[in-house]
């Protein structure tokens, strides 16, 4: 059974600092890979997905890379502001289409 | 292109009570997926459905079920409800299942 873990579960940094979010999984045989954002009370928004074949994806100040073989997939955004601030997920999907997610990271980013 | 819909946005039953759930996908997308967000559980998987075929299911008791249309518009019921049940629900869209997901902002359930 795959299992996604997000640590740590909150982390707070000064802005203008780079923010480094983790993701692990168990189970390397994942079709897709897929970094959110959620603001309080509100839906998810789709950051960056990043393929199985791939190795990282970008998108303005996000970086994301994907080390399947580890389990491990890392969410870079350079610069953080106080808009940044939200509870970021990751979550993986099989080749059945099944995604499972992680509990999140909550992120604050102070002026 | 419209994002993916959700109504009611809130909703406030009573135990034993049910309710029915819609989304509306974004417009091409044939994968629906529902999720319970609770602050405990964090996200669950519910269940997907993918040309008006369930493909996915969660470990989620009977009393929790849904259904897709021809036109990919999903529904989801729960009956009997009770008080664990107030969460918050959210619908997922994707061209296929396993693609990137787009969320809908989701349903806000309140069970008294």
């Amino acid at each position: 059974k795959q299992e996604v873990t997000q640590i740590p579960a909150a982390l707070s940094v000064p802005e203008g600092e780079n923010l480094v979010l983790n993701c692990s999984f168990t189970d390397s045989a994942i079709y897709n890979l897929q970094w959110f954002r959620q603001d309080p009370g509100k839906g998810l928004t789709s950051l960056l997905l990043i393929q199985s074949s791939q190795r990282e994806q970008t998108s303005g100040r996000l970086n994301a890379s994907l080390d399947k073989s580890s389990g491990r997939s890392t969410l870079y955004i350079a610069a953080s502001q106080p808009g940044d601030s939200a509870t970021y997920l990751c979550a993986v999907s099989d080749s059945w289409g099944k995604f499972q997610f992680g509990a999140g990271t909550q992120v604050v980013v102070t002026p | 292109k419209a994002g993916v819909t959700q109504t009611p946005r809130y909703l406030i039953k009573t135990r034993g009570q049910q309710v029915t759930l819609s989304c509306s996908p974004i417009s091409g997308h044939r994968s629906v997926s529902w999720y319970q967000q609770t602050p405990g559980q964090g996200l669950q998987f519910l269940f997907e459905y993918f040309s008006e075929t369930q493909r996915n299911k969660g470990n989620f008791p009977g009393r929790f079920s849904g259904r897709q249309f021809s036109n990919s518009r999903s529904e989801m019921n729960v009956s009997t409800l009770e008080l664990g049940d107030s969460a918050l629900y959210l619908c997922a869209s994707s061209p296929k299942p396993g693609d990137e997901q787009f969320f809908g902002p989701g349903t806000r359930l309140t069970v008294l």
